[in-house]
């Protein structure tokens, strides 16, 4: 089953509202979780590395005011998108890895289907 | 930067056919390396994963993948594919040094056919 749940699946907004994503490890506590977009027929591109009580790690080219990262708790990690425009549509995946034993694999959500009216 | 190039977009197979799925990396030093596999409406999943050791890495569901280290290659392969196998595969590398973060190649799409 997952161990990573994404909420939601899939959001419809008008532009210029602003859009929260949560991200949750079920099964362990993950101290870092990370966030990709993924544009239709291209790979998945690192946003950010978001690290549990202290700022996230932004890859460059992403806007850190224009993605907002929150990693609260140790099974929790929000994307906001704020002020969403039509060229934000995307999908979203978060993933997480188990810290627990050697060479863990990082676990991935269903991802969020973000679209901008 | 490391970079991760899969050469075949999509790729359309008979069932019990065999399968190759070509991955490069360019990165000069250790890597770790990974395939995925979304099938149609699902999460990534973890197909394999190779960190160290034997080269010739065996997954889940019969796939199996070798690194080559003088090619910066790690292809995937199955023997015989069935319709199931229809999804999308992704190889990502992970860089030493570089925290747990993944670079992703751009997909392959396999379809496979009855």
């Amino acid at each position: 089953g997952a161990v990573v749940s994404q909420h939601p699946s899939r959001v419809i907004c008008k532009s210029g509202t602003s859009v929260k994503i949560e991200c949750r490890s079920l099964d362990f506590q993950a101290t870092t979780m990370f966030w990709y977009r993924q544009f239709p027929k291209q790979s998945l591109m690192l946003m950010a590395t978001s690290n549990e009580g202290s700022k996230a790690t932004y890859e460059q080219g992403v806007e850190k005011d224009k993605f907002l990262i929150n990693h609260a708790s140790l099974t929790l990690s929000t994307l906001t998108v704020t002020s969403a425009h039509p060229e934000d549509s995307s999908f979203y995946i978060c993933s997480a890895r188990d810290p627990r034993g050697e060479n863990q694999p990082q676990h991935f959500g269903d991802g969020t289907r973000l679209s901008i009216l | 930067a490391q970079s991760v190039s899969q050469h075949n977009h999509h790729v359309i197979l008979s069932e019990a056919a065999s399968l190759e799925l070509g991955c490069n990396y360019s990165y000069g030093g250790t890597v770790n390396l990974f395939w995925y596999v979304q099938y149609p409406g699902q999460h990534l999943q973890l197909l394999l994963k190779y960190f160290s050791g034997d080269p010739l890495v065996k997954g889940i569901k019969g796939f199996e993948a070798e690194f080559i280290k003088s090619k910066f290659s790690f292809n995937l392969r199955k023997p015989s594919v069935q319709w199931s196998d229809t999804a999308e595969y992704f190889c990502a590398v992970k860089t030493t040094g570089g925290g747990n973060k993944l670079t992703f190649g751009t997909g392959t799409q396999l379809k496979v056919e009855l």
